[in-house]
């Protein structure tokens, strides 16, 4: 069966430090991998979303960027980070176009 | 399939009743519109989808209805337990509405 890791769990972070989020999925091959933040209280922000190894596509310019190095690995980064981009940070995976499946999430605090 | 507008923000019911909420899209070409349902603090989870070729779906306790003409889809809980109580959210393929906080009273 196919599962989905995301690493860390809880970071915290001081304002203008660097970012790395990791994203694996197991039990599938070629996936779609998907970028989402979810700010406290609010609804989900697409981010990103990659359908093969070095295709990413940007949907909100900011200070993040992705990439997906290997098949099943897809990264979240920032050079610097600003205290807008602490939320909840959700990677997400599907088959084609339709039904996607959450990681279990990476909760960002930028202080 | 950017715009998706969710109604209410807020729903609270008492046990048994049913609960609706109501989604809006702007792209006539959006074609697969899920439903997940998160509870607090963790992921969310897919519960029911609906595509664009039919015009309602259920699965026990839960229907969804399409109106594409109108470009609007619902979520229909009959028979609510306190367990339903979470945060819902509708979406046209990737894009998600801003989500329903639904309380089920006992």
């Amino acid at each position: 069966s196919q599962t989905i890791h995301q690493w860390p769990a809880t970071l915290v972070q001081p304002v203008g430090s660097p970012l790395s989020l990791e994203c694996t999925v197991e039990g599938t091959s070629n996936p779609n991998l998907y970028w989402y933040r979810q700010a406290a209280g609010r609804g989900l922000q697409l981010l990103f979303y990659s359908v093969g190894i070095g295709q990413i596509s940007s949907e909100v310019p900011q200070n993040l960027s992705a990439s997906r190095p290997q098949d099943r690995q897809f990264i979240l980064s920032s050079k610097k980070l600003l205290l807008s981009d602490s939320g909840f940070y959700l990677c997400a995976w599907s088959e084609g176009r339709y039904e996607q499946y959450f990681g279990p999430g990476t909760r960002l605090t930028v202080t | 399939g950017e715009n998706v507008e969710q109604h209410p923000s807020t729903l609270s019911v008492q046990e048994g009743d049913s609960a609706v909420i109501k989604c809006t899209y702007s792209d006539s070409a959006s074609n697969y519109f899920p439903w997940y349902k998160q509870e607090l603090g963790k992921r969310p989870q897919l519960i029911i989808d609906i595509r664009s070729n039919v015009g309602e779906k259920k699965d026990q306790r839960i229907a969804v209805t399409l109106n594409k003409t109108a470009k609007h889809f619902s979520l229909h809980i009959t028979e609510t337990q306190p367990e339903d109580s979470a945060v819902y959210f509708c979406a046209d393929q990737f894009y998600f509405g801003t989500g329903t906080s639904l309380t089920v009273i006992p």
